[in-house]
Formats: structure tokens, sequence, C-alpha cells
């Protein structure tokens, strides 16, 4: 069974970093590219940030290019997302997500969800 | 332009058939894949590409496009069915991927 569980969330200054993590299991990890997917409370989802299975490719929303890096570990299985600069609109929940390919752009689709971590960015 | 459009909300009743669209330049070029999200819930992935359902999806669900538009059909809706559905594809520069903004289907 596929698990992908996220944590690193909380409540955090604007201006400040966060680092979120995702443990992922029950799968061939470094055979699929991952992504981060946020929502913000009441809103719609939004992709974040995604990367292929090897880290070759990777690609971030406007909204976080520049202050976002996604990283991987494909010998912890794990995936990261370090936050820098946080901004109120980055409060959401944060999803990690594995990918139905290995390539982070094609598209394939967002097949497994996490049940996500809670980023709070306030004073 | 980058962006994927859907109604916000759309009600079907029950055992009736309902389409829910997704516009946007992209899928002239791209497949569109969709997901169920039920509230307090992580989103469900229900279709990709041309008309794929994933392991588990009932075949009520099923998918189809043209042009700038993509379709998600639900053939006999089921209570079970009420949810916000969202559809996402790779934008037209293929660098970035989105999401529409969210359909909540109501089944009366």
């Amino acid at each position: 069974e596929v698990q992908l569980v996220e944590s690193g969330g909380g409540l955090v200054q604007p201006g400040r970093s966060l680092r979120l993590s995702c443990a992922a299991s029950g799968f061939t990890f470094d055979d699929h590219a991952m992504h981060w997917v946020r929502q913000a409370p009441g809103k719609g989802l939004e992709w974040v940030s995604g990367i292929s299975w090897n880290s070759a490719g990777i690609g971030y929303a406007d909204s976080v290019k520049g202050r976002f890096t996604i990283s991987r570990d494909n010998v912890k299985n794990s995936l990261f997302l370090q936050m820098n600069s946080l901004r109120a609109e980055d409060t959401a929940l944060y999803y990690c997500v594995k990918d139905r390919g290995y390539i982070y752009g094609i598209g394939g689709g967002f097949e497994h969800w996490g049940q996500g971590t809670l980023v709070s960015v306030s004073s | 332009s980058s962006e994927l459009t859907q109604d916000p909300a759309v009600s079907v009743a029950l055992g009736q058939t309902v389409r829910i669209t997704c516009q946007g330049d992209s899928l002239r070029n791209y497949y569109a894949n969709w997901y169920q999200q039920k509230p307090g819930q992580a989103p469900i992935f229900v279709i990709y590409g041309e008309n794929n359902r994933p392991s588990g999806i009932p075949d009520r669900f099923s998918g189809s496009g043209s042009e700038n538009t993509a379709s998600l059909t639900i053939t006999g809706a089921q209570a079970e069915d009420e949810a916000d559905y969202y559809c996402s594809s790779r934008d037209s520069s293929g660098n970035h991927l989105m999401f529409g903004g969210g359909t909540k289907l109501t089944v009366l």
C-alpha cells in the first residue's frame, strides 16, 4: 500500500523558513516523480513544485519560485520542501503527491496523495 | 493563457448523468487529469489521459476531450459522488502543472 506521510508544518512568522518532509513507502520511490501541492483554507488546489525521479528535472509555480526548493533522497525514500521568506499567502495544507510517471512535467497525473501538513504563516 | 476554467458548481439528480467541464488553451495539446475531493479528505485520482481510470475507480466515471475542453462524465451519479472535482494539466509552456478552480458537485 502506498503511504505518503508529511511532516514539518506549523506556525511560523512572515519572513521565516520551514522545511517540509515526506516519508514514502509501499512503492519504488525512484521510479516516480514527486510533487508538492497545496490548498489554502477553503480554496482550491495549487501545484507548488515537482521533481523528476533522478532530480534532473525540477519545476516551481511562479508564486514560490526563488523562495522554495524541492529535493529528494532516493536512498531514504524521502521528499523535501525548503520554504524560505514565507508569506501569509503561503498558509495552506501542503500535500506530498506521487506522480504516475517518472518525469515531473509530463502531466501523467497525481496518483497518490498524503494527508497533508498544515503551514500557517502569521505574526 | 495558462489557466484551466471550471464551473464553480453543478448539480445532478440521483442516478442521472452529469458532465463536468474544464477549459483551457493548453488542453488543445495536453490531456487533463481529474481528481475528486470530499470534505476533510485528500484528493483522489479518478481519470487520466484520454480516458483511463486508476484501479478502484468505478466505471461510471469517464473522461473525454475536444479542442480546448476536457470533460469528466459521471453516468448514474450516486450520493457518494458528491464532492469537489478538479482538473489538472500542463500549462501552455509545458513547464508547469496547474489545476482548475474546482467544481462542487451536488447530488440531489
